[in-house]
């Protein structure tokens, strides 16, 4: 069964960390990489996609890929009280287009 | 990025009801549109993949006759929960996919009494 992991958290970080949330997966087939952030209470809403190895940078996140490694990451630079969500690892599953979500990190920003 | 309205944002209903949930891509035509549900503090489940056109394809322990899809436009999903029961209170969300990435709608809070 094709499965994506993530650490529960929650992960804790001072405002203006870097907060870095990592993810692996187990389909080597897998081209296309996901990260939604979720507020308790309200839908997924997509921050980054990535879908070649190395690092994809917009804003305050970078997304990093390492598909030998099988292993996504996301980082939040100058992390702000408001990042503290929930975010939700997902990778495209290669056969069926479906995505395959992890149990998702949450994460505290503290002031 | 791509938007994805759902109505009702939240319904409450008694047992033995149906209730039926919209989904609409706002800006974009979405031949496959899919819905999930979440429990507290849990990570989405898949529950259905839905095409436009063509009956929806279900996720394996999902009752397709509990949960009726209808697909009936490229901007318009709806998921019928019939004859609700409490265990089916859930939050209900429904996304479409525009291009490579999957967009979803701000979700449907359904509680059955």
């Amino acid at each position: 069964q094709k499965e994506v992991e993530q650490n529960s958290g929650p992960l804790s970080v001072p405002e203006g960390a870097i907060a870095s949330l990592n993810c692996t997966y187990s389909d080597r087939g897998s081209q296309s990489f996901f990260w939604y952030r979720q507020y308790s209470g309200k839908s997924p809403e997509l921050i980054m996609f990535i879908y070649s190895n190395g690092d994809k940078e917009d804003g305050r996140f970078t997304a990093q890929l390492n598909k030998a490694s099988q292993y996504v990451s996301l980082l939040i630079r100058d992390s702000q009280p408001s990042d503290s969500a929930t975010y939700l690892c997902a990778v495209k599953d290669g056969n069926t287009g479906k995505l395959i979500f992890g149990q998702g990190t949450t994460l505290q920003v503290k002031p | 990025g791509a938007v994805v309205s759902q109505h009702p944002s939240w319904v409450i209903c008694k047992s033995g009801t149906s209730v039926k949930i919209e989904c609409r891509s706002l800006d974009f035509q979405a031949t496959t549109m899919f819905w999930y549900r979440q429990f507290p503090k849990k990570s989405l489940m898949l529950m259905a993949t839905s095409n436009e056109g063509s009956k929806a394809t279900y996720e394996q322990g999902v009752e397709k006759d509990k949960f009726l899809i209808n697909h009936a436009s490229l901007t318009l999903s709806t998921l019928t929960v019939t004859s609700a029961h409490p265990e089916d209170s859930s939050f209900y969300i429904c996304s479409a996919r525009d291009w490579g990435e999957q967009f979803f709608g701000p979700g449907t809070r359904l509680t059955v009494l």
